[in-house]
C-alpha cells in the first residue's frame, strides 16, 4: 500500500516570500509523484510532475519540485509567491511502470498568500 | 480546462434518494477515475474503469455503484443517501495507451444530501 503525508495542513506566507511545500511518501514499489493544485470551487489542476529522469522537476506557475528517493520525498518550492497562488496543494502518488493507475493523495496544504 | 466534462456540477437531495453522476473523459483517455473529496476524508479513490473493465476499487460503499460505457463515458451511481455522503465527487481520465500521463480532472459534482 501507498501513502502520503503532507506535513504541513497550512502554511501561511507574505507575498514576494519564498515556500516549500512539504511530502513524503511510503510505498514498495518505484513511484511516479504529482503536485495538484485547487483553487476555491474548482477541480485539481496538475502543477508538475515525477515519472524519471532528472530528480528537480518545473511546472507552472514558477513552481519546482525535488524528488528525494532515498528521503522519500518530493518538497514542492516557489522562490516568491504571489497572491493568486492562494489556493490547496495536494501531493500524489501512483505507481511507477504503468501508464495509468489510481493516486493516493496526502491530505493537502492550505497556502495562504498574505500582501 | 482540462478536457474532463462532469454533469451535474451541483446535485441536492434528500436522504434514501438515489443520484447518477456522470463523466466524459478526456478524447482518447482510456481510464477513468472516481474521487470522492470531503473535510473529514480528504481525497479518497473510489473506483477506476478501463476501456469498460472495472480495474481497481478503494474505499467504495456498497451504495455506490458505477460503469463505464463503450463510448467510454462514465456514470457513478450513489443510492440509499446518506447526510454522510455530502461531498465533492470528481472524475478524472488518463491513460491513453502506453504514454503514461497525469490524471486530469473534472471540475467535480458537489452532492449536498439533506
Amino acid at each position: 500500500a501507498q501513502s502520503v503525508t503532507q506535513l504541513d495542513s497550512q502554511v501561511p506566507v507574505f507575498e514576494e516570500a519564498p515556500v516549500e511545500l512539504r511530502c513524503n511518501y511510503s510505498s514498495s514499489v518505484s513511484v511516479y509523484l504529482f503536485w495538484y493544485v485547487q483553487y476555491p470551487n474548482q477541480g485539481l489542476q496538475l502543477l508538475l510532475k515525477y515519472l524519471s529522469g532528472s530528480t528537480l522537476v518545473k511546472g507552472i506557475n514558477g513552481f519546482e519540485a525535488e524528488f528525494n528517493k532515498s528521503q522519500t520525498s518530493f518538497h514542492l518550492r516557489k522562490p516568491s509567491v504571489h497572491i493568486s497562488d492562494t489556493a490547496e496543494y495536494f501531493c500524489a502518488v501512483r505507481n511507477g511502470g504503468t501508464s495509468y493507475g489510481k493516486l493516493t493523495f496526502g491530505q493537502g496544504t492550505i497556502l495562504t498568500v498574505h500582501p | 480546462d482540462s478536457g474532463v466534462t462532469q454533469t451535474p456540477k451541483h446535485l441536492i437531495t434528500a436522504t434514501g434518494q438515489r443520484v447518477t453522476l456522470r463523466c466524459s473523459p478526456r478524447s482518447g483517455d482510456l481510464s477513468v477515475y472516481w474521487y470522492q473529496q470531503s473535510l473529514d476524508q480528504g481525497l479518497q479513490f473510489l473506483i477506476q474503469y478501463y476501456n469498460g473493465e472495472e480495474r481497481a476499487k478503494g474505499n467504495i460503499l456498497e451504495r455506490f455503484s458505477a460503469q463505464q460505457f463503450p463510448d467510454l463515458h462514465s456514470e457513478l451511481n450513489l443510492s440509499s443517501l446518506e447526510l454522510g455522503d455530502s461531498a465533492l465527487y470528481f472524475c478524472a481520465s488518463s491513460g491513453s495507451g502506453s504514454r503514461v500521463t497525469e490524471a486530469f480532472f473534472g471540475q467535480g459534482t458537489r452532492l449536498t444530501v439533506v
